[in-house]
């Protein structure tokens, strides 16, 4: 069934450790977006991307990097955990409104179950 | 100036009334309000968006109402049902706020919905 999954669910680590979260989404979205939830702050933005091989920060990019070389999977990588890197992740995808590489996507995201980290 | 403001953070109903979810914001820039509802367990889910040419949109027992001058919008639940239950995010974008022409979301707190039976 085409979807947006993510892996893993739930992942415990420790400080100071490399974490990979994996995404991968079957539409062909050219837009991706990587969020975290966290009580009382709702979903932030750590990075986007508006196609293979461009990637941006959003509003919380610290300590985070991400790669897409292929247009169905954005994985997110903490170089190196921190207890404040906490968090439940979501990615997410999102059409363009219209063709071409590069075009406005259409707002609507469609997000992933989820993958709950904790960094002891 | 980013920012949208969600209350309240919890809200309790009984089932078959009226859940209201408010959020104001300060950017008249934003000209996209979706709804994004989301279950335990899951990721959120568009629910019903706005765009500021129009004071209400309705479908089913969800609506939304707009106030532009105020700068607020609200969701409103009618004749609300335990399935209900959920929480709720109310966001705002301006189209190409982001570079390469993404639209960034900005994200209320969320509220945490409950219909009790």
């Amino acid at each position: 069934d085409a979807g947006i999954t993510q892996s893993p669910r739930y992942k415990i680590t420790e400080t100071g450790r490399q974490v990979t979260l994996m995404c991968h989404q079957t539409w062909s979205h050219s837009y991706m977006f990587w969020y975290r939830q966290d009580l009382g702050h709702g979903l932030r933005l750590i990075y986007y991307s508006a196609a293979a091989d461009i990637t941006d920060k959003g509003e919380v990019p610290d300590g985070y990097v991400v790669s897409r070389s292929k247009t169905e999977n954005f994985p997110l990588t903490l170089e190196s955990a921190t207890r404040s890197q906490t968090s439940v992740y979501f990615c997410a995808s999102s059409e363009s409104s219209s063709g071409g590489r590069i075009a406005a996507n259409t707002g609507e995201l469609f997000f992933g179950e989820g993958s709950r980290l904790t960094v002891l | 100036q980013q920012q949208v403001k969600q209350s309240p953070q919890s809200l309790i109903v009984q089932k078959g009334g009226i859940s209201i979810i408010n959020c104001a914001y300060e950017n008249t820039a934003f000209d996209y309000f979706p709804w994004y509802q989301q279950f335990p367990g899951k990721g959120p889910a568009l629910l019903i968006a706005i765009r500021p040419d129009v004071s209400e949109k309705k479908e089913g027992r969800f609506t939304i109402s707009f106030n532009k001058s105020a700068k607020q919008f609200s969701l409103h639940i009618m004749d609300s049902q335990p399935g209900d239950s959920a929480t709720y995010f109310c966001a705002a974008s301006i189209n190409a706020v982001l570079r390469q022409g993404a639209q960034k979301l900005v994200f209320g707190q969320g509220t945490r919905l409950t219909i009790n039976p």
